[in-house]
């Protein structure tokens, strides 16, 4: 059974542009879920996808956002990056219900410069 | 006061010692409580899943849970230097809208052959 997808696993972007990242779950998972990793704050949460639909945002600026397909594979996009938002982006996949496991993909490392 | 808190470590041990890592948490609503593992440059592999109080154990890996003390624990018996790794707890609430995980730092954790 294949794992979560994330891609591309690095990225490069110079401050001010934006970037999409791509996130395939496991099959039959629903809930594609979002979280930002850096050395200072650790994992913090960014926000989860059920059937399309958000059902959960964490603490970032409106530049953070995310959308999810039929086939439940998710994007999220930064725009007018910040040096700040270089991290570690990690795509989490699950089942959907509240509690449930979540099985991480390998992440996007973006640095901004 | 974080809602999870953890001893970021580092940790160093000799091959075959027992590894106790632990965490503690203030919101008395999570019920849902993993251990990840995270490998450098990698995602974090989900390792142990418990629901509520009670032990769980998992070849040599087991996990504790003290809702009463809002404590969590996982031991690892004879240690290995494939387990040098980061492990991060990670909880969630039960039901409104708490599709998300709350994390600790992580600890660092060093086996020495």
């Amino acid at each position: 059974k294949a794992g979560v997808t994330q891609t591309p696993r690095y990225l490069i972007k110079t401050r001010g542009q934006q970037v999409t990242l791509s996130c395939s779950p496991i099959s039959g998972h629903r809930s594609v879920s979002w979280y930002q990793q850096t050395p200072g704050q650790g994992l913090q949460f960014l926000f989860e996808y059920f059937s399309e639909t958000q059902r959960n945002k964490g603490n970032f600026p409106g530049r953070f956002s995310g959308r999810q397909f039929s086939n439940s594979r998710s994007e999220m996009n930064v725009s007018t990056l910040e040096l700040g938002d270089s991290a570690l982006y990690l795509c989490a996949s699950s089942l959907g219900q509240a509690g449930g496991e979540a099985f991480f993909g390998q992440g996007t490392r973006l640095t901004v410069v | 006061q974080k809602e999870v808190e953890q001893d970021p470590g580092p940790l160093s041990v000799p091959e075959g010692a027992i590894v106790s890592l632990n965490c503690t948490y203030s919101n008395s609503a999570f019920q849902y409580f993993m251990w990840y593992r995270q490998y450098s440059r990698k995602g974090p592999e989900l390792l142990m899943y418990t629901y509520s109080s009670g032990n769980k154990e998992d070849g040599r890996f087991t996990a504790q849970v003290d809702k009463s003390s809002k404590y969590i624990s996982l031991f690892i018996r004879d240690s290995q230097p494939s387990d040098s790794a980061t492990y991060l707890c990670a909880m969630s609430a039960r039901g409104g809208s708490n599709y998300k995980l709350t994390f600790g730092k992580g600890t660092l954790l060093t086996v020495n052959p």
